[in-house]
């Protein structure tokens, strides 16, 4: 069963709190991404990686921490730094090749700060 | 000045008709255009990718780009209320991997 899995799924957080939010992908694919949307908005990038061992920021990385020691695996983790973390954190994948210049999303993670 | 902008509606058509939605890029380098189709609350889902100018048929989807005018647009015909969604268009550069989104745009299709 091919695919992206994010999890959790739904996640409460205190303020002040780290989080880590997981992504795990089965497709062999060397490009993952997190973005982030907020209610009527579209998505924002936050983090890319191309290859294991490098990543590249995004256009909202500021209080966001990302790692890429497995090519399977991109976990994001929203520090308390990040000043208004609630949103719907989308994570992406993308092939290789001319026939694969697509985005695959996981089905989401729903981050709520109390 | 914003790197894919969109209609955000919301759009509203009767079953059966044709929805029309919009997409205007900045980026003349801009090589790879994608409609992606989200539910409420789940996450987007690839409904077409075009990369040459004219238009590109799916089924009752139809992507149009016209890259003198930087411009995307996605027609639906024969609309159902299963269309009812939020659609993103969304670009990638020639160079690069990143992908830049529009805030979407909402459809209602009204039974």
């Amino acid at each position: 069963d091919g695919g992206i899995t994010q999890s959790p799924k739904y996640l409460f957080r205190k303020e002040g709190q780290n989080v880590t939010l997981s992504c795990e992908q089965n497709l062999n694919h060397d490009a993952m991404y997190w973005y982030r949307q907020d209610p009527g908005q579209g998505l924002r990038l936050i983090y890319y990686s191309q290859i294991v061992n490098d990543f590249q920021k995004g256009d909202i990385a500021e209080g966001y921490s990302v790692s890429r020691e497995k090519k399977e695996s991109f976990p994001l983790t929203v520090t308390s730094a990040q000043k208004n973390p609630t949103a719907f954190y989308l994570c992406a994948t993308k092939g290789q090749g001319s026939g694969a210049n697509v985005l695959t999303f996981g089905a989401g993670s729903r981050l709520t700060v109390l | 000045q914003k790197e894919v902008e969109q209609n955000s509606g919301p759009l509203s058509v009767p079953e059966g008709a044709i929805a029309s939605l919009n997409c205007t890029y900045s980026d003349r380098g801009s090589q790879s255009f994608f409609w992606y189709r989200q539910y409420s609350g789940k996450s987007p889902e690839l409904i077409m990718s075009i990369y040459s100018n004219g238009d590109k048929e799916d089924g009752r989807f139809t992507a149009q780009l016209n890259k003198a005018s930087q411009y995307v647009s996605l027609l639906i015909r024969d609309s159902q209320p299963s269309d009812s969604a939020t659609y993103l268009c969304a670009v990638k550069k020639n160079t690069g991997n990143q992908f830049y989104f529009g805030t979407g745009t909402s459809l209602t299709v009204i039974p």
